[in-house]
């Protein structure tokens, strides 16, 4: 079955980075586009931008360009979020999410929390 | 792209139906594209995709669950409301400029 797997919650300094992960599993990696999808506290979805798993081409929203990285290791089926010069309003559940026919499986989510 | 307009909540009793509008722009929910999806979330949980494409429902989701657009705006409506529909709902459209954008979420509660 699909499953996508996130790394665990992180807290970090402002001014650090800290890098998200997102495993897939059950299907054939390479071929559905993944999204990012961010979510601050109490606060609703906030689409960040898409990787395009084939050709490792990343694609930002407005406002998710510079400190923001998508990459990808296609050879562990895994995604990767980068945020760097981290600020405290960074402080969000961070998701992954595949594309087919709408954002049809999700990770668990990743509480990033900026404090000093 | 702006947020998409949903209101804030919404309630209904057990058994009532409830609808739950998501407003757009000629961009986005209004454009040329059917590609207006809801998705359902509980707290602490990731969101579950439970209506694509306007109107269609993904297999395992209730048909109690069925969507419409009209213009600018996209409505969800749940028939037949359950305890366990209480959760949050965040409607998502695609937009001509090829970025996805969300409403801001409607917390649905079941009296």
């Amino acid at each position: 079955q699909v499953q996508l797997v996130q790394s665990g919650s992180d807290l970090q300094k402002p001014g650090a980075s800290v890098k998200v992960s997102c495993k897939a599993s059950g299907y054939s990696f390479t071929t559905i586009a993944m999204n990012w999808v961010r979510q601050a506290p109490g606060q609703g979805l906030e689409w960040m931008g898409w990787i395009n798993t084939n050709y490792g081409t990343p694609t930002y929203a407005q406002g998710f360009s510079g400190r923001f990285v998508f990459s990808l290791d296609a050879s562990v089926s895994t995604a990767y979020l980068e945020i760097s010069s981290l600020k405290t309003e960074d402080t969000a559940v961070y998701y992954c999410a595949r594309s087919w026919g709408g954002f049809d499986y999700w990770g668990q989510g990743a509480l990033v929390t900026v404090s000093s | 792209q702006s947020a998409l307009a949903q209101p804030a909540s919404v309630s209904g009793s057990p058994g009532q139906s409830i609808t739950i509008s998501c407003t757009g722009g000629g961009s986005d929910i209004g454009g040329p594209y059917n590609y207006v999806y809801w998705y359902q979330q509980y707290p602490g949980k990731a969101p579950t995709l439970i209506i694509y494409e306007v109107d269609k429902r993904p297999s395992g989701v209730s048909n109690r669950f069925s969507g419409s657009k009209s213009g600018r705006t996209a409505s969800l409506t749940i028939s037949g409301l359950q305890a366990e529909d209480e959760a949050t709902y965040h409607c998502k459209a695609y937009a001509t400029d090829m970025t996805w954008v969300f409403g801001g979420g409607t917390k649905l509660t079941v009296l």
